[in-house]
């Protein structure tokens, strides 16, 4: 019964090479986020999406681009690959109607580009 | 910006023995403030949360204490045990959607 759920687990891919990473939640949450957690594992938020549309877009290059084709699920696709975006990312999920309530994360997505 | 600062980074302590990570906020609107416990390869987990209508909140040996007037609030474990051991991270609501998080804090349990 995973809650969320991202594949894949690992991705070693080349720069300049587009990748996906694919993201879904079976807790019928409403609100869905991306974050990235670099090595000094500080944990940043790049994108979030309530049904379906996107409220939080951070200072985010452009070559990440989130789809969100259903409330259960959000993708991330990046192009052109860098070795800055080696990182771990996670994706998350949450209620968010009536207040704040726990964000759910994903197992993670560890990105090593080389 | 708003931001949230942690302190410590880093937190040494003898098994058994208490541990205090502390966190200060800048946004007044704030009104809600997680913590998250990560493990060495693993997800971040919440393992307590406090709502600003409320200046403590205890669960087992963990505790957490807000004082919104001085814009700040504080993780307690009580006799730490190994696992125990992780990396901690404090954050507080920004608007209806946004977590502003801490840096985290990596806590070791010396036996």
């Amino acid at each position: 019964d995973t809650a969320v759920s991202q594949t894949p687990k690992y991705l070693v891919t080349q720069m300049g090479n587009d990748k996906s990473i694919k993201c879904e939640q079976n807790l019928g949450h409403d609100t869905m986020y991306w974050y990235k957690q670099d090595s000094k594992k500080f944990l940043k938020i790049m994108f979030s999406y309530n049904n379906k549309e996107l409220i939080i877009n951070e200072t985010v290059p452009n070559r990440f681009s989130p789809k969100s084709p259903d409330k259960a699920h959000l993708n991330l696709h990046i192009n052109s690959l860098e070795l800055g975006d080696s990182a771990v990312y996670f994706c998350a999920s949450s209620q968010s109607s009536g207040g704040w309530y726990e964000q759910y994360f994903g197992p993670g997505t560890r990105l090593t580009v080389t | 910006g708003e931001n949230v600062e942690q302190h410590p980074s880093t937190l040494s302590v003898q098994e058994g023995d208490s541990a205090v990570i502390k966190c200060t906020y800048s946004d007044s609107a704030s009104n809600y403030f997680p913590w998250y416990k990560q493990e060495l390869g693993k997800r971040p987990q919440l393992i307590i949360d406090i709502r600003s209508n409320v200046g403590e909140k205890k669960d087992q040996r963990i505790a957490v204490t807000l004082n919104k007037t001085a814009k700040h609030f504080s993780l307690h474990i009580t006799e730490t045990q190994p696992e125990d051991s992780a990396v901690y991270f404090c954050a507080a609501s920004r608007g209806n959607y946004q977590l502003i998080w801490g840096a985290g804090t990596k806590l070791i349990i010396k036996p």
